[in-house]
């Protein structure tokens, strides 16, 4: 079974500037996650996905941030202008319903200059 | 509002020793809670999850608990062995606001 994958795996970028991080969760997985960890915290939820559908979008900064999930299964997750605080690593995740295990993919570091 | 607290924040021990890793929560209407190991520049990884219905999860050397009225939750590690470096996190789903709630982990080291 091939886990979840992400990309890039990094991404350095002047502040201002747009960027995309890409996600394809575990095949026949319904719910998609995207988290912010900074180092030494655990991660902190962005937005989920129950197949197209965003469920729970509270905690994604809306000015700046967006994400899509066409078609329910892979996802796209753009900041457009990054700033500095920005940088950190965004995981995907999924799973087959809200509340089961969750698999991560191996997350993309993102630093702004 | 859920929050969801590890002690220690980091841990040394000798190899074959038998350690526990603590979690509390303040919010007991927890719809599960799942313990993750994270390697140094990865993802998390599953290791258990424990419904709010049971009192314990054991797989391999590893046994988790869950006490939804003391707030708490321990990862119990058997015999441990230097590749059980990592740092352990623990999240919990809350019944009310549906949202999973990390703890900041408690990174492990198991000397040789």
């Amino acid at each position: 079974e091939a886990g979840v994958v992400q990309s890039p795996r990094y991404k350095i970028i002047e502040k201002k500037q747009p960027v995309a991080f890409w996600c394809n969760p575990i095949s026949g997985h319904n719910t998609l996650y995207w988290y912010l960890q900074n180092l030494g915290q655990g991660p902190e939820l962005l937005i989920r996905y129950e197949n197209e559908e965003a469920v729970d979008d509270s905690q994604l900064p809306k000015d700046r941030f967006s994400a899509e999930r066409l078609k329910g299964v892979d996802s796209t997750l753009k900041i457009q202008p990054a700033e500095l605080g920005d940088s950190a690593v965004y995981l995907c995740a999924s799973s087959v319903r809200d509340g089961s295990p969750l698999h991560f993919g191996n997350g993309t570091r993102l630093t702004v200059t | 509002k859920q929050e969801v607290t590890q002690i220690p924040a980091a841990l040394s021990v000798p190899e074959g020793e038998n350690l526990v890793l603590n979690c509390s929560f303040t919010d007991s209407a927890i719809y599960n809670l799942q313990w993750f190991r994270q390697d140094p520049g990865k993802g998390l990884t599953s290791l258990l999850l424990i419904q709010s219905s049971q009192r314990e999860q054991t797989s391999g050397r590893l046994n988790a608990s869950l006490d939804k009225s003391s707030g708490r939750s321990t990862l119990y590690i058997a015999a441990s062995q230097p590749g059980d470096s990592a740092t352990y996190l623990c999240a919990g789903l809350s019944s009310n606001t549906g949202k999973l709630i990390f703890g900041q982990g408690t990174t492990l080291q198991v000397k040789p």
